[in-house]
């Protein structure tokens, strides 16, 4: 069964409005990692933002926010004034803490977000 | 900043060749890893190391195998290249207990195996 989903293989937004990519997670380890990476067209991966199973806030880093509902186990991403050079594929990604795999990454299919001028 | 460098950005290969990826981090990381990614499939873990000398098997292993003789470099090494192997290949390490053991990454190399 897929752990990690991402449901949406492309997504277009307009300059300076704000994006939200989905991702659902499906896991029985009650303490695990969310995080969500970029993929510019150069290749490379750059970490943005992590969520824990037990913080209590959603994680925030600069215009980057995680929407984490926990009891849906949804962890979407949210982009604020969306900037050209945001345009690039975004990867969900999670890791099970408890589980004998705990340092592995699983990651979802990935969201190509491509922002217009 | 943590360097994650690969030793190629794009290869060419015949089928059949055993073919020598490389990693090296500058971090003293303690866990390294290699996927391959393929679109619509994300990235799939094939080898782990957690230590020199150790590693793990990921989620598709055939037809690759590693070696971590030194804490700074990992290799995948493809015994006998075939065509199903054409992917970009990634490269990440990370240190247990910071940010959620957040993975670095490399740029990656474009393998094409004809």
């Amino acid at each position: 069964a897929q752990k990690i989903t991402q449901t949406q293989p492309g997504m277009f937004v307009q300059e300076k409005e704000a994006v939200t990519l989905d991702c659902t997670y499906d896991t029985s380890d009650p303490s695990y990692g969310l995080f969500w990476y970029k993929q510019p067209s150069s290749g490379e991966m750059i970490f943005l933002i992590y969520q824990g199973s037990y913080d209590q806030q959603n994680a925030t880093e600069g215009r980057y926010s995680l929407n984490f509902q926990k009891a849906r186990k949804s962890a979407n991403l949210v982009i604020s004034a969306s900037q050209l050079g945001d345009s690039a594929m975004y990867f969900c990604a999670m890791r099970e803490l408890s589980s004998g795999s705990a340092r592995q990454l699983t990651f979802g299919s990935g969201t190509q977000l491509t922002v217009l001028p | 900043d943590v360097k994650v460098t690969q030793s190629s950005r794009y290869l060419v290969k015949r089928t059949g060749e055993k073919v020598f990826l490389e990693c090296v981090q500058d971090m003293d990381h303690e866990n390294m890893f290699w996927y391959r990614q393929d679109p619509g499939l994300g990235l799939r873990l094939i080898y782990f190391s957690y230590d020199v000398k150790m590693k793990e098997k990921g989620d598709i292993p055939e037809g690759y195998s590693v070696s971590r003789e030194k804490k700074e470099r990992f290799s995948l090494i493809l015994e006998s290249a075939s065509t199903n192997q054409t992917s970009m290949y990634l490269c990440a390490s990370s240190l247990p207990g910071v940010r959620g053991n957040e993975q670095f990454f490399g740029p990656g190399t474009r393998l094409t195996v004809l």
